[in-house]
């Protein structure tokens, strides 16, 4: 049973660069979440999409916009780059079901923006 | 606005002692609750879950106790061993807002 899985694992991008994260679900589910998680912090919500539209979003701003596919896979994009974008992203994956939505994560993409 | 925060940032335990991990939330209309374990240099991995209409639940060493009325949570970890060494976060699965996390460390 293949697990949350994304791409790239590492990333060094400059100030002002644009950039695309992955992220695949596990089998069977069908949402994806994607969380920002700085240096010794949280992680934090950022927006879920479900059936191709964005579901929620987090406090973040424009600059961060997504994308979801109709093999349920998922994009993260990250326009403008700032120093402070630097972090840990993470995607969770979930399968709508009921009241209940346990998130399952993925390893992350390491972001570090010059 | 709402939060989810732990008690402690670090906690250090001896091998073979029980661990117990506390964690306070905001929001009296939380529903379901995760704790996740994450290793360095991986993701948060799913430990045991919780909802609004149990006090308690067990797992495999692990226990969460759910205090509705103060707010508060707790993972206790029987038998603490050098694998459980990690950061452990509670979230707010409904909110999807995690704590800051608690770094166990365990000592032989």
């Amino acid at each position: 049973d293949a697990g949350v899985t994304q791409s790239p694992t590492h990333l060094i991008k400059t100030r002002g660069q644009q950039v695309t994260l992955r992220c695949s679900p596990k089998s069977g589910h069908d949402t994806v979440s994607w969380y920002q998680q700085a240096l010794g912090q949280g992680p934090q919500f950022i927006f879920q999409y479900y059936e191709e539209e964005e579901r929620q979003r987090g406090n973040f701003p424009d600059r961060f916009s997504g994308h979801q596919f109709p093999n349920y896979s998922s994009e993260l994009n990250v326009n403008a780059l700032l120093l402070g974008d630097s972090a840990l992203y993470l995607c969770a994956s979930s399968l709508v079901r009921g009241a209940q939505e346990t998130q399952y994560f993925g390893p992350g993409t390491r972001l570090l923006v010059l | 606005g709402e939060s989810v925060g732990l008690h402690l940032p670090t906690l250090s335990v001896q091998e073979g002692d029980n661990s117990i991990i506390n964690c306070a939330y905001s929001n009296s209309a939380s529903d379901y609750f995760i704790w996740y374990k994450q290793e360095s240099g991986k993701g948060p991995q799913f430990i045991i879950d919780i909802r609004s209409n149990m006090d308690k639940r067990q797992g495999q060493r692990v226990t969460v106790l759910l205090n509705k009325t103060v707010k508060h949570l707790s993972l206790q970890i029987a038998a603490t061993q050098p694998g459980d060494s990690a950061v452990y976060f509670c979230a707010d699965a409904d909110k999807l807002i995690f704590g800051t996390g608690t770094r166990l460390q365990v000592f032989p």
